[in-house]
């Protein structure tokens, strides 16, 4: 079965400071990989997607991931913290590769402290 | 703005009853899901529409029932309401409904069973 795993509830950092919110992932087959965030009282927006290709996936807010194939992992990162970048950030991976539906991690709590 | 609409935002009921959500997919969108978040379970897919057929079901509990409409906007029907089932519930749609679609979310209903 496809899963994700989020091994960290929360992750605080200072504005300015390097982020990275971690994701591992079990798939069977080529992995398709999403992260959303979701801040306060909204809905999920999409940040980015590993299809195919580089290793480095570049996505909005100038968030990108390293999809690591070895390591089966797909972490979530910024160069330079904003303090609006505080929010709930979740990795995803499709219910099958049919497509359909996607399993979201457990979640991780981004704070990002001035 | 994701272009997926859902309504109401906000609905409180009482133990016992029914209740409609409705979603309307951006324009274009021939595939809609429905999740549910709540703290202790997470985000979890519920049920995946395609063109009016449904195509995927994930947890979604007997007492809980969606469909399509020809216009494609989709309703999902809770009955015999629980405590439990107090949570936040989301809509997305998709192009294609394919494993590489991005999915749009609308911004929730939020359920409140006293």
């Amino acid at each position: 079965a496809q899963s994700v795993a989020q091994p960290e509830d929360q992750v605080n950092v200072a504005e300015g400071n390097p982020l990275t919110v971690k994701c591992t992932y079990s798939v069977s087959g080529n992995p398709y990989l999403f992260w959303y965030v979701q801040y306060p009282n909204r809905g999920l927006q999409f940040l980015l997607k590993y299809i195919t290709g580089d290793n480095l996936v570049k996505g909005s807010y100038g968030f990108e991931a390293e999809f690591n194939k070895s390591q089966t992992s797909f972490h979530l990162k910024k160069p330079s913290a904003l303090v609006s970048d505080s929010a709930l950030y979740f990795c995803a991976v499709p219910l099958n590769q049919a497509g359909t539906a996607l399993i979201f991690g457990k979640g991780t709590t981004l704070s990002v402290s001035s | 703005d994701s272009g997926v609409t859902q309504t109401p935002k906000h609905l409180i009921t009482a133990t016992g009853q029914r209740v409609t959500l409705r979603c309307s997919p951006r324009s274009g969108d021939l595939s809609v899901y429905w999740y549910q978040q709540s703290l202790d379970q997470g985000l979890q897919f519920l049920i995946q529409y395609y063109n009016g057929e449904e195509r995927a079901k994930g947890n979604i509990l007997e007492r809980f029932s969606a469909q399509q409409f020809p216009d494609l906007h989709s309703e999902l029907n809770l009955s015999s309401l629980e405590l439990g089932d107090s949570a936040l519930y989301f809509c997305a749609s998709s192009e294609q409904g394919l494993a590489k679609n991005i999915q749009y979310f609308g911004a929730g209903t939020r359920l409140s069973v006293l």
